[in-house]
């Protein structure tokens, strides 16, 4: 168990739908980065966050966004989805805001559109 | 644009050696990672390498070489269970990339 929960673990909608990953970082840990990880392909980085504040982006659509609140919890919302949204999609905390940091992931919210 | 390239695939016998390769085009990485994920879960840490040379932990070390952009993870005393998806990853300040895994196959 890393401590990074996500919420839900798995959620089925439909195209053109809106949708909100949620996840907890570990505790002490300030960054939190955003993954999609599409069936049997590699981690696409999407954005990180740093102690409330976006600090890094990848390759996250602009139908994506994401937000870290003051108790450093954090929500990646998808909006107008596509069936090439389906994916995993992974939080990882760490301790600082330096991308050269071991990571810590949770879980994964495990997303299918339909 | 930068990335950081590893095989697609290898295959290993039960209780030999394997050797991953990872090589990248770009400096400035501060610490080049490596993670292992199981199918279906998430990655989970591995080894880092700063400074050149190796770093041993266990049954898996891991090698780094920064003017040549090369790293490699190095699995010792194979077990099934270390049949998994091998993730390189570098690190700065200001980017993040990862390699796409290398998938590792152990057959008895």
């Amino acid at each position: 168990d890393s401590g990074v929960t996500q919420t839900p673990k798995h959620l089925i909608t439909a195209t053109g739908q809106r949708v909100t990953l949620r996840c907890s970082p570990r505790s002490g840990d300030l960054s939190v980065y955003w993954y999609q990880q599409s069936l049997d392909q590699g981690l696409q980085f999407l954005i990180q966050y740093y102690n409330g504040e976006e600090r890094a982006k990848g390759n996250i659509l602009e139908r994506f966004s994401a937000q870290q609140f003051p108790d450093l919890h954090s929500e990646l919302n998808l909006s107008s989805l596509e069936l090439g949204d389906s994916a995993l999609y992974f939080c990882a905390s760490s301790v600082a805001s330096n991308l050269a940091d071991t990571q810590y992931f949770g879980p994964g919210t495990r997303l299918t559109v339909l | 644009g930068q990335n950081i390239d590893q095989p697609t695939e290898m295959t290993a016998t039960e209780g030999a050696i394997v050797q991953i390769n990872c090589t990248y085009q770009t400096s400035g990485f501060n610490g080049l990672f490596w993670y292992q994920q199981h199918a279906g879960e998430a990655p989970t840490f591995l080894s880092y390498n700063v400074l050149d040379g190796l770093e041993e932990k266990g049954r898996f070390s891991s090698f780094l070489s920064r003017s040549k952009g090369y790293s490699y993870l190095l699995l010792k005393e194979l077990q099934m269970k270390d049949s998994a998806s091998y993730l390189c990853e570098g690190g700065s300040n200001y980017q993040l990339i990862w390699g796409a895994g290398t998938k590792l196959i152990i057959k008895p």
